[in-house]
């Protein structure tokens, strides 16, 4: 079975501060791990993702993730917050491509960026 | 990019009546698409596999003759909600997966409000 957890519900920052949004998998086999954004009344938009090459992945809007195995995170970062990140971010696993592709959510972080 | 677009974004519908959602990929073939539903403020909860041809498959506890899940094209798959209640109104999200190349791609989702 796969699970993700992501630690803090809400977090909040400031515009050009450091944004750390984490995420902690379980996955009895090498996991595919992403992160998608989710505006307000719409659908998910794939931030990154990894598929077992580079372990520091770069994503869209200066975001960025490193797989750390032995510590089965997966966190999210950006250097400097911008107001327009402002959203619901969701860490995900699946157990690869294969033909399902099937996605385990965690429960979401809430981000706020404060002006 | 690849747009999978989700009709009707918003429906308000009466008690008993049945309401169909449709998912489509607009510019790439899906022989794979899910069916997901969103709780206020929750993470997705993953609901179905729609394979094109085939039946669907249901994910435990979810009643699959209160949710039908049609996917007669590889461009289309529809969710009725059946004899609808208002414990049914919430957020249903779609993705499809491009045949060729695994990538998956979410629909901007619809929100079912039943009175």
């Amino acid at each position: 079975a796969q699970s993700v957890t992501q630690l803090g519900s809400h977090v909040s920052v400031s515009e050009g501060a450091l944004v750390l949004l984490r995420c902690n998998y379980s996955s009895s086999v090498p996991p595919y791990l992403f992160w998608y954004v989710q505006y307000p009344n719409q659908g998910l938009q794939l931030l990154l993702k990894y598929t077992s090459a580079a372990t520091l992945v770069k994503g869209i809007n200066g975001f960025e993730a490193e797989f750390k195995k032995s510590e089965t995170s997966f966190h999210l970062t950006k250097p400097s917050a911008h107001m327009s990140d402002a959203a619901e971010y969701f860490c995900a696993v699946s157990r690869g491509g294969g033909s399902n592709y099937k996605l385990t959510f965690g429960k979401g972080t809430l981000l706020t960026v404060n002006p | 990019g690849a747009v999978v677009s989700q009709h009707p974004s918003w429906v308000i519908c009466k008690s008993g009546t049945s309401v169909k959602i449709e998912c489509r990929s607009l510019d790439f073939q899906a022989t794979t698409m899910f069916w997901y539903r969103q709780f206020p403020k929750q993470s997705l909860m993953l609901m179905a596999t729609s394979n094109e041809g085939s039946k669907a498959t249901y994910e435990q506890g979810v009643e699959k003759d209160k949710f039908l899940i049609n996917h007669a094209s590889l461009t289309l798959s529809t969710l009725t909600v059946t004899s609808a209640h208002p414990e049914d109104s919430s957020f249903y999200i779609c993705s499809a997966r491009e045949t060729n190349t695994g990538e998956l791609f979410f629909g901007e989702g619809s929100r079912l409000t039943v009175l």
